[in-house]
């Protein structure tokens, strides 16, 4: 267990819904990222937090958004939900510069209809 | 042309067997290169993690960076059934400054692995 926890395990969505899925980081850890992984592929980086401010962003559309609170739990919001949204996302939490140590969480498993 | 590619496999092996497992990058800034493991329905965990060229041994697993190829390997010793799952390897450039890919890491498309009583 890396003490990284993501909430909820599982969501269903219809199309044009907005979601939040939330991630709990390492006691001790200030930096955030996060990660979709679509069926049969690795992790695909979407914008990683440190300390609270948004620190590097991946190919992805400005309707993927986030926050980084003071305790260093994040969320990640999506916005006018696409079929193709659907996948496994990933939090993974790490002490500032630390590339080699990110600590995933279990992930939430996201459906949209 | 993905930045990393990695063979799906899948990758059927006996217990005991020696296990390689590699992927190829086409970008030179990557400097840190590690092994995840990721069992079905799992988050990926760290397996291994090595900066630069070189090689790192833990335990029945050890991993290979060849710089000059662009070409890394992991290899399992004494393979096991407890091992069958997901391999990715992800990469990672050194952070100039905020906003740069600091932090980002790369990964391929992940190898299955099952090894068989």
């Amino acid at each position: 267990e890396t003490g990284v926890t993501q909430s909820p395990t599982h969501l269903i969505k219809t199309r044009g819904q907005q979601v939040t899925l939330r991630c709990s980081s390492q006691s001790g850890h200030n930096t955030v990222s996060w990660y979709q992984q679509a069926l049969g592929q690795g992790p695909q980086f979407i914008f990683q937090y440190y300390r609270e401010e948004e620190n590097g962003r991946g190919n992805f559309p400005p309707r993927f958004s986030g926050l980084q609170f003071p305790n260093y739990s994040s969320e990640l919001n999506v916005n006018a939900l696409e079929l193709d949204d659907s996948a496994l996302y990933l939090c993974a939490s790490s002490l500032g510069a630390r590339q080699d140590t990110q600590y995933f969480g279990p992930g939430t498993r996201l459906t949209v209809l | 042309q993905k930045e990393v590619e990695q063979d799906p496999g899948p990758l059927s092996v006996p217990e005991g067997a020696i296990v390689s497992l590699n992927c190829t990058y086409s970008n030179s800034a990557f400097q840190y290169f590690m092994w995840y493991r990721q069992y079905s329905r799992k988050g990926p965990e760290l397996l291994m993690y090595t900066y630069s060229s070189g090689n790192k041994e833990d335990g029945r697993f050890t991993a290979q960076v060849d710089k000059s190829s662009k070409y890394i390997s992991l290899f399992i010793r004494d393979s096991q059934p407890s091992d069958s799952a997901t391999y990715l390897c992800a990469m990672s450039a050194k952070g100039i400054r905020i906003g740069t890919s600091y932090g980002k890491l790369t990964f391929g498309q992940g190898t299955i692995l099952t090894v068989h009583p």
